[in-house]
C-alpha cells in the first residue's frame, strides 16, 4: 500500500517562495499507471486542485494558479515536490499531496498534509 | 472551470437511518475515453480525505457496501443505507474529467 508525506516549513513569509516536497513509499514513481498531485485545502477555499505531474516530466496547473506554481518530480528517489512563488495570507492552507491511478481514479491515496500559514 | 454543486450542505441523521448526498456538475463528466469520473471523498475532523467512490459507483478498496454511489451525467448521489457514528464528517463529490479538477464545497453529515 502505498504512503505519500508531506515535508517542508510551517510558516513562510508574505512574498516569499512556499516549498513542499511530498516522499512516496511503496510504490514508484516512475510508473506510467500514476500521476501525482497537490492539493490544498483552507476555509475559505474549500478543496482546491494545484496540479499534478506525470512520470514523464510533463506538470499541469490550475489556470488559477499557473503563474505561480511548479510542480517538479525526482523519480529515482521517489519524491516530488511544489514550489509556489509570492505568497500571500491567501494561500495559507493544508497542503496534500496525492496519487491518481490513471484511468482509474483521482485520490486513491493521501498524505497526511501539513498545514502552511504565511505570515511575516 | 467544472463547477460541482453539493446538496444538502448539511445533513442531521439519526443512527441506523439512511442519508444521501446530490452532486451536480455544471457539464458532462462523460470523459473521451467512455469512463465518468466522479469521485466520492469523506473527511472527518484533522484527517485528509479519503477516497469512498470512484466513477460514480465503484467502491474503494475497505469501504463498507453500505455506501453506493449513482447516476449519470451531471448528476449523482451518494447515499449511506444505515448511517454509523464513525460516518460523521465532510463528504465531498470531486470530477477528474478535465483539469482542474474540481470538487464540490461539502456536506457535513452530524447525527442527530
Amino acid at each position: 500500500q502505498p504512503q505519500l508525506q508531506e515535508s517542508g516549513p510551517g510558516l513562510v513569509k508574505p512574498s516569499e517562495t512556499l516549498s513542499l516536497t511530498c516522499s512516496v513509499s511503496g510504490g514508484s514513481m516512475s510508473s506510467s499507471s500514476y500521476s501525482w498531485a497537490w492539493i490544498r485545502q483552507s476555509p475559505g477555499r474549500g478543496l482546491e486542485w494545484i496540479g499534478a505531474i506525470y512520470n514523464t516530466g510533463r506538470a499541469y496547473y490550475s489556470p488559477s494558479l499557473k503563474s505561480r506554481v511548479t510542480i517538479s518530480g525526482d523519480t529515482s528517489n521517489n519524491i516530488f515536490s511544489l514550489s509556489l512563488s509570492s505568497v500571500s495570507a491567501a494561500d495559507s492552507a493544508a497542503y496534500y499531496c496525492v496519487r491518481t491511478e490513471l484511468g482509474v481514479t483521482f485520490g486513491d491515496y493521501w498524505g497526511q498534509g501539513i498545514l502552511v500559514t504565511v505570515s511575516s | 472551470d467544472i463547477v460541482m454543486t453539493q446538496t444538502p450542505l448539511s445533513s442531521p441523521v439519526t443512527l441506523g437511518q439512511p442519508a444521501s448526498i446530490s452532486c451536480r456538475s455544471s457539464q458532462s463528466l462523460v470523459h473521451s475515453d467512455g469512463n465518468t469520473y466522479l469521485s466520492w471523498l469523506h473527511q472527518r475532523p484533522g484527517q485528509p480525505p479519503r477516497l469512498l467512490i470512484y466513477k460514480i459507483s465503484n467502491r474503494f478498496s475497505g469501504v463498507p457496501d453500505r455506501f453506493s454511489g449513482s447516476g449519470a451525467g451531471t448528476d449523482f448521489t451518494l447515499k449511506i443505507t444505515r448511517v454509523e457514528a464513525e460516518d460523521v464528517g465532510v463528504y465531498y463529490c470531486m470530477q477528474a474529467k478535465q483539469f482542474p479538477y474540481t470538487f464540490g464545497q461539502g456536506t457535513k453529515l452530524e447525527i442527530k
